[in-house]
C-alpha cells in the first residue's frame, strides 16, 4: 500500500522564522510529488516535483525532491502570519496516476 | 476561486439516510477526483473518473458510489449513512489525469 508520511504534524513559529517541512514516501511506480497549502477550505497547489535535486521556488517558498532517499522538503523563509495553514504533501504513482496524500503539517505563525 | 463547484456546501442528515453530492469541474478539465477528509484520517482518496470512465479507485466503501456524466459533472452517492461518514468531501479536477489538481470548497456532511 502506498504511504506518504509528513513531519512534524504541527509546528508553531514566530514571524520571520524559517521552517522546513518534511515528506517521505513509499509508493509503487513513483511519478511525481506535489505540495498543497490548505487554509480554511480547499487545498491549493504549490509545487510539483518530478526530478531529484532540482529546486522549485516561488517567492519565500521552495521545495526539493530526493528520489534516492524518497523524501521531499518544503522550506518557507521569513514566515508571515499568512503562511499559517496545513501543508499537504501528495505523491502521484502507478499507471493510473493515483494521488496519495499525507496527513499534513499544521503550521502556525505567531506575530 | 478554483473553478470547481460543489453542492451542497453543508448537509445534515440522519443515520441510514442517503445523500448525493455534486461536482462541476473546471471548464475543460476531463478528470474528476473525490476525496474524504476527516480530522484523524487526512485526505483519503475515494475515486477518480476520466472523461466519463472510472480510472482509479481508493478506499471507497461499498455503500458509496459515484459517476461522471457526459457533461463531465460528477456525483458521489452515499447511502446507509453512519456517524463515521461525517466528514468534508472534496471534489477536484484536472485537465488530464495527472499533475495539479484544482479543489472545490468541499461539502461538509454531518450525520446525526
Amino acid at each position: 500500500e502506498d504511504k506518504v508520511v509528513q513531519s512534524p504534524l504541527s509546528l508553531v513559529v514566530h514571524e520571520g522564522d524559517t521552517v522546513t517541512l518534511n515528506c517521505s514516501y513509499e509508493v509503487t511506480n513513483f511519478r511525481s510529488l506535489l505540495w498543497y497549502k490548505q487554509e480554511k477550505k480547499a487545498p491549493t497547489f504549490l509545487f510539483m516535483l518530478t526530478s531529484s535535486g532540482i529546486e522549485k521556488k516561488s517567492g519565500r517558498l521552495s521545495s526539493i525532491l530526493d528520489k534516492k532517499e524518497l523524501f521531499s522538503i518544503l522550506n518557507i523563509t521569513a514566515t508571515q502570519t499568512g503562511d499559517s495553514a496545513v501543508y499537504l504533501c501528495a505523491v502521484e504513482s502507478g499507471s493510473n496516476y493515483k494521488l496519495t496524500f499525507g496527513k499534513g503539517t499544521l503550521l502556525t505563525v505567531n506575530p | 476561486d478554483s473553478g470547481v463547484t460543489q453542492t451542497p456546501k453543508h448537509l445534515i442528515t440522519a443515520t441510514g439516510q442517503r445523500v448525493t453530492l455534486r461536482c462541476s469541474p473546471r471548464s475543460g478539465d476531463l478528470s474528476v477526483y473525490w476525496y474524504q477528509q476527516s480530522l484523524d484520517q487526512g485526505l483519503q482518496f475515494l475515486i477518480q473518473y476520466y472523461n466519463g470512465e472510472e480510472r482509479a479507485k481508493g478506499n471507497i466503501l461499498e455503500r458509496f458510489s459515484a459517476q461522471q456524466f457526459p457533461d463531465l459533472h460528477s456525483e458521489l452517492n452515499l447511502s446507509s449513512l453512519e456517524l463515521g461518514d461525517s466528514a468534508l468531501y472534496f471534489c477536484a479536477s484536472s485537465v488530464d489525469a495527472t499533475g495539479e489538481l484544482f479543489f472545490g470548497e468541499g461539502s461538509r456532511l454531518t450525520v446525526l
